[in-house]
């Protein structure tokens, strides 16, 4: 099935230490997105790809950085973690080309820091 | 800028009733409208899309209004399950981008009790 995989599920990294997580992606969509969710709270986005056209939205800390190689793979680099940064990180994807741009999101990756 | 607001915030409901989730939204300048349900710990599921020419859609048990004038939709959940016991996030997708870049409301935590 298509669908949008990352890994790992479950990340603990050390503060300030760097951490690098991977979205990947078998519907071939040209936009890849990467949100940050804290505790009860929505989803916020961070940046987004079209293509290979990097869109950073403008409250992103400059600690966030991300990479998209190929049209399969994203990634998402957190530079120095912080405590602050501990979260549900969802990678999305969506088709440019259909009317209803709807999103397809992967099952997340949880990052802890100690 | 778009902010999106769900009420109620939590919600229980015994097994079979009929229930309405709300999301309303600030800047009525949308392209289309996503209802995702997520698990404790998960990611997002999309449930339904609502494009802004659209004023309902339709899903087995799911229901999905939307008043774009006046920055409003409805969930409709029929015949309540204890499976359906989850999150239930909207959210919204702004003209113009060629693509959708999606902003969130917080949630409706919802418990289903048999």
């Amino acid at each position: 099935d298509a669908m949008v995989i990352q890994n790992p599920r479950y990340q603990v990294t050390q503060f300030g230490k760097p951490v690098t997580l991977s979205c990947s992606q078998t519907l071939n969509h040209n936009v890849m997105y990467w949100y940050q969710q804290k505790s009860s709270q929505a989803p916020k986005l961070l940046f987004h790809y079209y293509d290979k056209d990097f869109n950073n939205e403008a409250d992103t800390p400059d600690n966030f950085q991300s990479r998209r190689p190929n049209t399969s793979f994203c990634f998402l680099d957190i530079r120095s973690p912080g405590l602050g940064d501990a979260a549900m990180y969802l990678c999305a994807t969506s088709p440019r080309d259909r009317a209803s741009y709807e999103q397809y999101f992967g099952p997340g990756t949880r990052l802890t820091v100690t | 800028k778009q902010e999106v607001t769900q009420i109620p915030a939590a919600l229980s409901v015994p097994e079979g009733e009929n229930l309405v989730l709300n999301c309303s939204f600030t800047d009525s300048a949308i392209y289309n409208l996503q209802w995702f349900r997520q698990d404790p710990g998960k990611g997002l599921t999309s449930l339904l899309l609502i494009q802004s020419s659209q004023r309902e859609q339709t899903s087995g048990r799911l229901n999905a209004s939307l008043d774009k004038s006046s920055g409003r939709s409805t969930l409709y959940i029929a015949a309540s399950q204890p499976g359906d016991s989850a999150t239930y996030l909207c959210a919204v997708g702004p003209l113009g981008s060629g693509y959708s870049t999606l902003t969130f409301g917080k949630g409706t935590m919802l418990l289903v009790s048999p």
